[in-house]
């Protein structure tokens, strides 16, 4: 099964407008960790923004915002102001429990988010 | 502070032959991941470590991959012989060890062609 899935396999969005990135997850456990990853075309995998499962706020990181909606399972991610530098492809991941030795790291398949001028 | 360094960053072999990828994690991370991401799709992880232990192998197709990272530190990703099915981007990621927002920093990743 799926742990990450995210949606939407392209989205468009309009230089200066914001856009929002849909990643729902599945996991039985209660502690675990939600990161959204930018990857543009020279391969670089970027951090952008973490969500823990017991924060009772929403994170933000300058443009970048996550809605998380912890009873749904979803932690979108909100561009704000969208620049053509933000063109990428976008992850959803979830760091959760595994076993002694640590915790698993898992992504979602992506969305390519294209910013028109 | 050098980040989690990969090589070759490119690598075009004929199938059948063997190959081989090299990660440096950040100093003091103790896991190491190695992913394989194929085009357009997200990074699907090939193996875990934690110090020097595999403590996560389950994806790794064992009849012609390996790996080992000999003292905890660096690491070796070894294919052989080579399908044409392999060609992907190998990208390995190193964190602390720990709790849930420990976040995992990505190599440039090794991308290779399998002709």
């Amino acid at each position: 099964a799926q742990k990450i899935t995210q949606t939407q396999p392209g989205m468009f969005v309009q230089e200066k407008e914001a856009v929002t990135l849909d990643c729902t997850y599945d996991t039985s456990d209660p502690s675990y960790g939600l990161f959204w990853y930018k990857q543009p075309s020279s391969g670089e995998m970027i951090f952008l923004i973490y969500q823990g499962s017991y924060d009772q706020q929403n994170a933000t990181e300058g443009r970048y915002s996550l809605n998380f909606q912890k009873a749904r399972k979803s932690a979108n991610l909100v561009i704000s102001a969208s620049q053509l530098g933000d063109s990428a492809m976008y992850f959803c991941a979830m760091r959760e429990p595994w076993d002694n030795y640590g915790q698993n790291f898992v992504f979602g398949p992506g969305t390519r988010l294209s910013v028109l001028p | 502070e050098a980040g989690v360094v990969q090589s070759p960053r490119y690598k075009i072999i004929e199938k059948k032959q063997p190959v081989a990828f090299w990660c440096n994690p950040i100093s003091g991370h103790n896991t190491l991941y190695w992913y394989r991401q194929n085009l357009g799709q997200g990074p699907e992880l090939l193996i875990r470590y934690e110090n020097e232990e595999a403590v996560d192998d389950s994806q790794l197709p064992k009849d012609r991959f390996s790996a080992e990272r000999l003292k905890g530190v660096d690491s070796t990703l070894k294919i052989q012989p080579a399908e044409l099915g392999d060609s992907a981007v190998y990208l390995c990621a190193s964190s602390l060890s720990g709790g849930a927002n420990t976040e995992a920093f990505f190599g440039q990743g090794t991308r290779l062609t399998v002709v």
